[in-house]
């Protein structure tokens, strides 16, 4: 599985965008990229994933660029309810297991 | 549609005991995969189960540590003669296939 980097932490305001990247330069081409929140101590949320086309759902957007080497998971309207640890991770569809980096901490503030 | 059901949330033991964490997949998942938590880490994966079988288990210490995922009832991650260090927070997380898996609230295992 391909191993992804994220910065460690960013700040974001309340009401505003929040564009969160991510690297995943070694991705192969069957590899989807994956993004899961962690709010304080509580089991991971699933948001949202996507292979190659840019994916969008009612939680956020993901977009991948073409060369599919990283992504930015984007939050259109960043509540309070948002601050949390997000995970990049990449796996393949035929194997299960999710790797899980150090995460980027955001922190929104009102 | 219920979640991912783990229990118990909170699991207190003292050295040389054994704990017992099950895990309740969501309706229709017949894959279940363990992580662990440490404090101040990430998350970590343990072993992946469909029904009576053990998929992959390279992340699983090979001593003391054992998953099961029987054909009726919940899987169980049992620890025998726990130490110190492996107070965590152990997550499961079920999906149906190879899909998106869906994670439980975790179960918080201290060892005194």
């Amino acid at each position: 599985d391909a191993k992804t980097t994220q910065p460690p932490s960013m700040d974001c305001a309340e009401g505003r965008a929040a564009n969160l990247p991510c690297n995943h330069s070694t991705i192969s081409g069957n590899e989807y990229v994956y993004w899961y929140r962690q709010i304080h101590s509580q089991g991971p949320q699933y948001i949202i994933h996507g292979l190659k086309n840019n994916e969008t759902n009612e939680m956020a957007s993901l977009i991948i660029t073409e060369d599919r080497k990283s992504s930015t998971l984007i939050l259109p309207h960043a509540t309070l309810r948002d601050t949390a640890v997000y995970y990049c991770t990449a796996r393949t569809d035929s194997w299960g297991k999710l790797q899980f980096g150090a995460g980027t901490q955001v922190v929104v503030t009102p | 549609n219920a979640g991912v059901m783990q229990n118990p949330r909170h699991l207190v033991r003292r050295r040389g005991q054994e704990a017992r964490l099950r895990c309740s997949p969501m309706k229709g998942h017949s894959h279940v995969y363990w992580y662990r938590q440490l404090p101040e880490e990430g998350l970590k994966f343990m072993v992946y189960l469909q029904k009576e079988n053990i998929i992959d288990e390279s992340g699983m210490p090979k001593e003391r540590f054992s998953a099961e995922f029987p054909k009726e009832g919940p899987s169980i991650l049992r620890i025998q003669q726990v130490v110190r260090g492996d107070s965590a927070a152990y997550f499961c997380a079920s999906s149906n296939s190879t899909d998106t898996q869906y994670f439980g609230p975790g179960t918080r295992l201290t060892v005194l």
